[in-house]
């Protein structure tokens, strides 16, 4: 599709372990940011990225939280050591800055459950 | 980053005009308005962005004042298909940092 895809959509996990999030942006989008929603709330900024580089990893909440893009375009985030506040929907979202508006482009997120 | 402020629920009925204000009274002067909308376990989807004065697009119009430090969204003939989260965020978007700060949004619904 044309869209943003977010894999998987579901992970269910036991607490500590080990989880990745992929997130595959739409074609030619340069910005990608990670973003984390919980019941009833407004996403939660936590990085962004232009190109490969990390713009801004402010929001990333501690060490536990990684995100890669290798080569521009795939980006995956990574969480060590899970714990049950991690649980949450992380939402990837893809743009054409700053070439355009602004607008952001979200995937369906991945609802992430820790036991 | 200017935060903004929204009713956190609002109730309306079908073929209604419905109309969100929203607050941001620390609005810098690069920041422009950009409003979202999101269905539950959808990400959210842009509806409309504008700098001042009113824009109108295929699905909602967007009115700001002379001072900018408010918002209004307005969506005509609203349909059942409109309940969703609407969220209103200020940012400027030629910045190289570019983020936006999302609140908790407002709740619409839209009854028969």
């Amino acid at each position: 599709g044309a869209g943003v895809s977010q894999t998987p959509s579901n992970k269910v996990t036991e607490k500590g372990k080990y989880v990745e999030l992929r997130c595959d942006p739409i074609s030619g989008h340069t910005a990608l940011y990670w973003y984390r929603q919980s019941l009833g709330q407004g996403p939660e900024f936590l990085i962004y990225f232009q190109g490969t580089g990390a713009a801004d990893d402010s929001g990333l909440p501690n060490d536990r939280f990684f995100a890669v893009r290798p080569e521009g375009s795939v980006s995956t985030l990574k969480i060590q050591r899970t714990e049950r506040g991690d649980s949450a929907v992380y939402l990837c979202a893809s743009s054409l800055r700053p070439q355009n508006t602004g607008e952001l482009f979200f995937g369906e997120g991945s609802r992430l459950t820790v036991l | 980053l200017a935060k903004t402020t929204q009713p956190i629920s609002m109730d309306s009925y079908e073929g209604q005009e419905v109309n969100i204000t929203c607050s941001h009274n620390n609005i810098a002067t690069n920041d422009y308005i950009t409003w979202y909308q999101q269905f539950p376990s959808q990400g959210p989807r842009f509806i409309i962005q504008g700098y001042k004065t009113k824009v109108t697009n295929e699905v909602a119009s967007l009115f700001i004042p002379a001072d900018r430090k408010s918002s209004t969204l307005s969506l005509p003939r609203v349909s059942l298909s409109d309940t969703a989260v609407y969220y209103c965020l200020v940012g400027d978007i030629g910045a190289s940092n570019y983020q936006l700060i999302w609140g908790a949004g407002t709740k619409l619904i839209i009854k028969p």
